[in-house]
């Protein structure tokens, strides 16, 4: 079974800190994904990597960014936390290849005060 | 981006009910998923669709992949409590290699 695990289930963090949530595949999956979920606004793409070093942003990038030195391992980086950064953060990976599904974290529910 | 209308947003339904819920777009896709997240967890896909008009189950779920392409549908046979969280549709656009697009979700609640 592909596992995708993310480091933290919930976080509290103060304005204006630097977070970093972390987020580790074991089954070799090319693609990484990182979304948050708001009630009412479902998945919303953040940044999204196919390869090594590569990244893309997605529909919501701003006041995010993110890493991926290795293949197995993506992180999002919130450079300045703010309060409208308080959501449900879902890391998820895929095969390359179009029509793979995606497998996904448990998510991390962060709070910003 | 692209955007999946998903319907309807939210079902009150009674345990062993049937249950039905849709996704629609305005552009073509070429594949079709169905995804179910269950409360504090990431979703988990149920069924993946690959051709129009295609028909599958994974036991009382049963999604089609609509003839044009633009739609797609899942039912839910005799539902039960375990049936409750988010159920997610998502498309693969048919063009360029561009990530999955989500639907908003339907939350189901099943009353016992």
């Amino acid at each position: 079974d592909v596992k995708v695990t993310q480091s933290s289930r919930y976080l509290v963090k103060r304005t204006g800190e630097k977070v970093f949530l972390e987020c580790v595949q074991d089954m070799d999956h090319e693609n990484m994904f990182w979304y948050r979920q708001d009630p009412g606004l479902g998945l919303r793409l953040i940044y999204f990597s196919y390869d090594v070093k590569m990244k893309e942003k997605g529909d919501i990038p701003e006041g995010y960014s993110v890493s991926r030195e290795k293949k197995e391992r993506f992180s999002l980086i919130l450079e300045s936390a703010s309060t409208n950064q308080t959501s449900m953060y879902l890391c998820a990976s895929s095969l390359r290849g179009r029509g793979f599904g995606y497998t996904f974290g448990s998510g991390t529910r962060l709070t910003v005060v | 981006g692209q955007q999946l209308n998903q319907s309807p947003q939210s079902m009150f339904i009674q345990e062993g009910e049937d249950v039905s819920m849709n996704c629609t777009s305005s552009s073509i896709f070429n594949t079709w998923l169905w995804y179910k997240q269950d409360p504090g967890e990431g979703p988990v896909l149920l069924i993946a669709l690959y051709k129009a008009g295609e028909l599958t189950s994974n036991g009382r779920l049963t999604a089609q992949f609509g003839i044009t392409r633009k739609d797609s549908f899942l039912n839910i046979s005799a539902s039960i409590p375990s049936d409750v969280g988010i159920y997610f549709c998502a498309g693969l656009p048919s063009s360029g290699n561009t990530p999955l697009v989500f639907g908003k979700g339907t939350r189901l609640s099943v009353i016992a």
